[in-house]
């Protein structure tokens, strides 16, 4: 398994801010994943974080709301931008750690209210 | 588009008896499994996974994949209160893209 930090747990935001939530893992991985997760709902992928380059977007999620970084194998960065209401979720990083579809494990997820 | 299937609940167990968590998947192609847990408020935690037919057993829970009907299940015995939580069913697929498509999620209850 892997040892994942990510911070902050919780925070409560003003609308149209931004806030960047980190993910550090404790070995170098090739895949991670930020994912949202809202009230009663199950989890959505919002983009692969790639190493050395462009993160990849799923459908509906785009990188001027959702910018991330990841400049090494065992770190990245999701921000979410211009916040309104409705960006209220948990936010949780996942990583795989063989590339090979093989077991994924959380981060403890942060929490967001936006008012 | 991957589909897992799972229904959300409540299953409401009492304490000592075997809970039945279900879940059907849309992607043939889909190679491997997982069973998540997720306490209220609190991440995914990975309990099981499962890679070929058949019944994999770890303590008091056992994973059923059955590729031919795609259908992977989950049995937990002696069900503890402190089993009550969200089970999450993945799947993801071995070519490709390996990232998991995830169920909605089964609440379970088990009440002493």
């Amino acid at each position: 398994s892997a040892v994942i930090s990510q911070k902050p747990s919780r925070d409560i935001c003003q609308r149209g801010t931004s806030l960047t939530i980190q993910c550090q893992v404790d070995s170098q991985v090739t895949m991670m994943f930020w994912y949202r997760q809202q009230p009663g709902q199950s989890l959505t992928l919002i983009a692969t974080a790639n190493q050395g380059s462009e993160a990849t977007y799923e459908s509906g999620f785009v990188i001027d709301k959702f910018p991330i970084s990841r400049p090494n194998l065992t770190f990245s960065t999701l921000t979410v931008s211009n916040m309104s209401p409705e960006d209220s979720s948990i936010y949780l990083c996942s990583v795989e750690l063989s590339g090979l579809g093989t077991e994924a494990f959380f981060g403890q997820g942060t929490r967001l209210t936006v008012v | 588009q991957k589909e897992v299937e799972q229904n959300s609940g409540p299953l409401s167990v009492p304490e000592g008896a075997i809970a039945s968590l279900n879940c059907t998947y849309s992607d043939r192609g889909s190679q491997s499994f997982f069973w998540y847990r997720q306490y209220s408020g609190k991440s995914p935690e990975l309990i099981m996974s499962i890679y070929s037919n058949g019944d994999k057993e770890d303590g008091r829970f056992t994973a059923q994949l059955n590729k031919a009907s795609q259908y992977v299940s989950l049995l937990i015995r002696d069900s503890q209160p402190s089993d009550s939580a969200t089970y999450l069913c993945a799947a993801s697929s071995s070519g490709g893209s390996y990232i998991p498509t995830f169920g909605r999620g089964t609440s379970l209850i088990v009440h002493p």
